[in-house]
C-alpha cells in the first residue's frame, strides 16, 4: 500500500488565486481528515470526512472547502488564497474508530503552501 | 472545550539516556489517546496509543503512562538514540471521530 498520498509538495500562490491540495489513501479507510501545521504549532483540524458523500467542518475551516466523492479522495480547495492561509497541510485517514486495528490516524507527507 | 498541552515545549537529552516527555489534557471524557513523532518536513508518525482502561502501555523502547486521575499521559523512550531527535506531540480523543493535538515537544538527542 502506498497509504496517504499528498499533492503536490510545494506550492506558492499568489493572493486572492485558488487551487486544490490533492489527498488519496488505498488503505480502504472512511474516515479522512485535513490538518494545517503552522510554524512551531501542532495541527489544527480544517475539515473532515466519515465517508463518501459526507463531511464536515473543524476547527479551522473559514476559506476552505472539501468533497468527499469515492472512499479514496478527499481534495481540499483554497477559494481566494490568504497570506493567513500559508501552511503545512496534513491529510490523514482512519478506519472507523472503535473497530480492530486501532484508532490512529495515518499521515501523508504535507503539503507546504505560501501565499504571498 | 477539548484542550491538549504539554508541559515543556523542548527536552535535549544525551544519546542513551531514557526521555520522558510529558502531555496534560482536560478533557476528562476522552478516552484514546496517541502519540505521534514528527520528523523535520515530514508527517506524524504514529508510536503509540492507549484507551482509557489501561494505566499503561509498552512498546518497542517505548512506554506510555496515563494517569486519568490528574489527565495526564507521558511517553517514556529508554536509551535515546540521534533518530530520536524529532518533536513529538500526544492526541485525545473522546466521543467523536476528532483527535485534539497539543503543540508538541522538540526532543533534541545529543550524541
Amino acid at each position: 500500500n502506498a497509504g496517504v498520498t499528498q499533492t503536490p509538495k510545494f506550492r506558492i500562490l499568489k493572493i486572492g488565486q485558488s487551487m486544490t491540495l490533492q489527498c488519496t489513501q488505498d488503505m480502504n479507510h472512511n474516515y479522512m481528515y485535513w490538518y494545517r501545521q503552522d510554524p512551531g504549532m501542532g495541527l489544527k483540524l480544517i475539515y473532515y470526512s466519515v465517508g463518501a458523500g459526507i463531511t464536515d467542518k473543524g476547527e479551522v475551516p473559514n476559506g476552505y472547502n472539501v468533497s468527499r466523492s469515492t472512499t479514496e479522495d478527499f481534495p481540499l480547495r483554497l477559494e481566494l488564497a490568504a497570506p493567513s492561509q500559508t501552511s503545512v497541510y496534513f491529510c490523514a485517514s482512519t478506519m472507523t474508530p472503535g473497530t480492530s486495528g486501532g484508532d490512529e490516524q495515518y499521515f501523508g507527507p504535507g503539503t507546504r503552501l505560501t501565499v504571498t | 472545550g477539548e484542550s491538549v498541552g504539554l508541559h515543556l515545549p523542548t527536552l535535549s537529552v544525551q544519546e542513551g539516556d531514557n526521555s520522558i516527555i510529558n502531555c496534560a489534557y482536560s478533557n476528562s471524557a476522552s478516552d484514546y489517546f496517541i502519540w505521534y513523532k514528527q520528523e523535520s518536513g515530514k508527517g506524524p508518525q504514529f508510536i503509540i496509543d492507549i484507551r482509557s482502561n489501561m494505566d499503561k502501555r509498552q512498546g518497542q523502547r517505548v512506554t506510555v503512562l496515563l494517569n486519568k486521575t490528574v489527565k495526564h499521559l507521558s511517553l517514556q523512550i529508554a536509551a535515546t538514540q540521534p533518530g530520536d531527535s524529532a518533536v513529538y506531540f500526544c492526541a485525545e480523543q473522546g466521543g467523536s471521530e476528532k483527535l485534539v493535538f497539543g503543540k508538541g515537544t522538540k526532543l533534541t538527542v545529543n550524541p
